[in-house]
């Protein structure tokens, strides 16, 4: 069965101070390593996908990486609208299922 | 420019009422798919379909059905309301499968 994990549950940082957030995975054949963001009362915006191990994208202040067994994705001086929640999930075999982790409540403090 | 459209936004039904929650969308996408998200536990997929005419079950189908006669709408269908399914629904769709979704805003369902 496909899982996928993501740490920590919640982060406060201070404006600018920089960090990262981990998303393990445990898949037969991965497919694809998605990232998403989701604000409060909206659906989930998608930022990166990665598709294998050493590949790394980057947008603004944000980069994911992806490692044979976790993903992480790093904010570089955060702004307070950077808080939101940040979901990963992983696709799989015939691609045709995403499985989804509970995501990170990031809350950026000015 | 609208995407992924999900209609009602806000839904509350009595247990054992029945609905429908509406998905459209306007980029001819041919994978399309519900889940939905409860606090603490992530999205979950209930149904997908990969094109007009093709539907398959997820994670969690139990108490719900689908089906694809176009490819731009996707219905959710409760067949029996129970509190267990008081959620946040979500519908996305993408090019095809293992493409990065497109998400609508959701419906939020509570069951009494």
């Amino acid at each position: 069965e496909d899982q996928v994990t993501q740490s920590p549950e919640a982060l406060r940082l201070q404006e600018g101070e920089s960090s990262s957030l981990n998303c393990s995975y445990t898949v037969s054949g991965l497919r694809g390593l998605f990232w998403y963001r989701q604000d409060p009362g909206k659906g989930p915006e998608f930022l990166f996908t990665l598709y294998s191990a050493g590949e790394e994208k980057e947008k603004e202040r944000l980069k994911a990486t992806l490692t044979k067994k976790e993903s992480f994705l790093h904010i570089t001086a955060p702004k307070p609208e950077d808080s939101a929640t940040y979901l990963c999930a992983a696709s799989s075999g015939s691609a045709r299922q995403l499985t989804f982790g509970s995501g990170t409540q990031l809350t950026v403090l000015p | 420019n609208a995407g992924v459209t999900q209609t009602p936004k806000f839904q509350v039904l009595k247990t054992g009422q029945s609905m429908t929650l509406q998905c459209a969308q306007d980029m001819n996408h041919e994978y399309m798919s519900w889940y939905r998200q409860d606090p603490g536990m992530g999205l979950r997929l209930i149904h997908y379909s990969v094109g007009a005419g093709i539907t398959d079950q997820g994670e969690v189908p139990n108490g719900y059905n689908v089906s694809r006669s176009t490819t731009e709408d996707f219905p959710l269908r409760l067949l029996s309301a129970a509190p267990s399914q008081t959620s946040v629904y979500f519908c996305a769709s993408s090019y095809r499968e293992g493409q990065p979704q497109h998400f609508g805003d959701g419906t939020r369902l509570s069951i009494l």
